[in-house]
C-alpha cells in the first residue's frame, strides 16, 4: 500500500471549516483514499472513503485531486469535540490484508 | 452488544506474568486485526485474521507474542513473559466484505485494552 505525508498538527477555529490534507504521490489506480480519527482514549473511527470522485457523508467531505496525488478531508464546522488524530490511508478496495496508520495529523479546535 | 468487545478494558501484571486479551469482533465479521498503541504513539499493526486463511502475522514483535481466532469469531492475543516495553493500549477491530463482494475497508475499533507492565 501507497504512504502518506500528513502535518503533524493543525489548529482550527470552532464554527470554521477544517482542511486537513493529505499526499499520497505513490497511490496506484485501485487504491482508495481511506480517512480515520481518534478521539483521546478512544479507539480509531472510520469517517470517509473514496477513489477519484468527491465524497461527502455525514461527517465529512473529501475532495480527491484529478491526478489523485493528493486529498483534503473538510470537517464543514468544526466543533471542540473534532479534536483529534485524524489519519489518512490508502489502500487496494478490495484489499484483504492489514491497514496500517501512520502518525496522522492532530487537529485542535479552539473555542 | 453491536460494536467490537474488548476485556480486559484495563490489566496491570508484574514483569515475566503472562497475559491473554480477548476481543469479540461485531458478529459477521469475517477479518479481525489487532493494533497496539504506546502512550502517545500512533498504531501498530499486529496481526490480521481473515475467515480460514492463515493470519498475517507480519506485524509480531518477538516471539513472545501470539494470537488465535476460534471459531472465526472470538480472538485472544497472548503475550508471554511480558515485558515493560509491552505496556500498551492493545486494539481490535473488525470489518466485513461489503455486499458486492469487495471490502469496503472501513474498520471498526473497540475501546481497546490497556496493559501495564510493572
Amino acid at each position: 500500500d501507497a504512504k502518506t505525508t500528513q502535518p503533524p498538527s493543525m489548529d482550527c477555529a470552532e464554527g470554521r471549516a477544517a482542511n486537513l490534507p493529505c499526499n499520497h504521490s505513490t497511490i496506484s489506480g485501485n487504491e482508495y483514499v481511506y480517512w480515520y480519527r481518534q478521539i483521546h482514549s478512544q479507539g480509531p473511527q472510520y469517517i470517509i472513503h473514496g477513489l477519484k470522485n468527491n465524497e461527502t457523508n455525514e461527517m465529512a467531505s473529501l475532495i480527491i485531486t484529478e491526478d489523485r496525488k493528493s486529498s483534503t478531508l473538510i470537517l464543514p464546522h468544526a466543533t471542540l469535540r473534532d479534536t483529534a488524530v485524524y489519519y489518512c490511508i490508502v489502500r487496494t478496495g478490495g484489499s484483504q490484508g492489514n491497514l496500517i496508520f501512520g502518525k496522522g495529523t492532530k487537529l485542535s479546535v479552539k473555542p | 452488544g453491536a460494536g467490537v468487545s474488548q476485556s480486559p478494558s484495563n490489566k496491570v501484571t508484574e514483569k515475566g506474568k503472562d497475559v491473554e486479551l480477548r476481543c469479540d469482533p461485531i458478529s459477521g465479521h469475517t477479518a479481525l486485526y489487532w493494533y497496539r498503541q504506546s502512550l502517545g504513539q500512533g498504531l501498530e499493526f499486529l496481526i490480521y485474521f481473515q475467515g480460514n486463511s492463515a493470519p498475517d502475522k507480519s506485524g509480531l514483535p518477538s516471539d513472545r507474542f501470539s494470537a488465535e481466532r476460534t471459531g472465526g469469531s472470538v480472538s485472544t492475543l497472548t503475550i508471554q513473559r511480558t515485558q515493560q516495553e509491552d505496556s500498551a493500549v492493545y486494539l481490535c477491530a473488525s470489518s466485513s466484505r461489503h455486499s458486492g463482494g469487495a471490502y469496503t475497508g472501513e474498520l471498526f475499533f473497540g475501546e481497546g485494552s490497556r496493559l501495564t507492565v510493572l
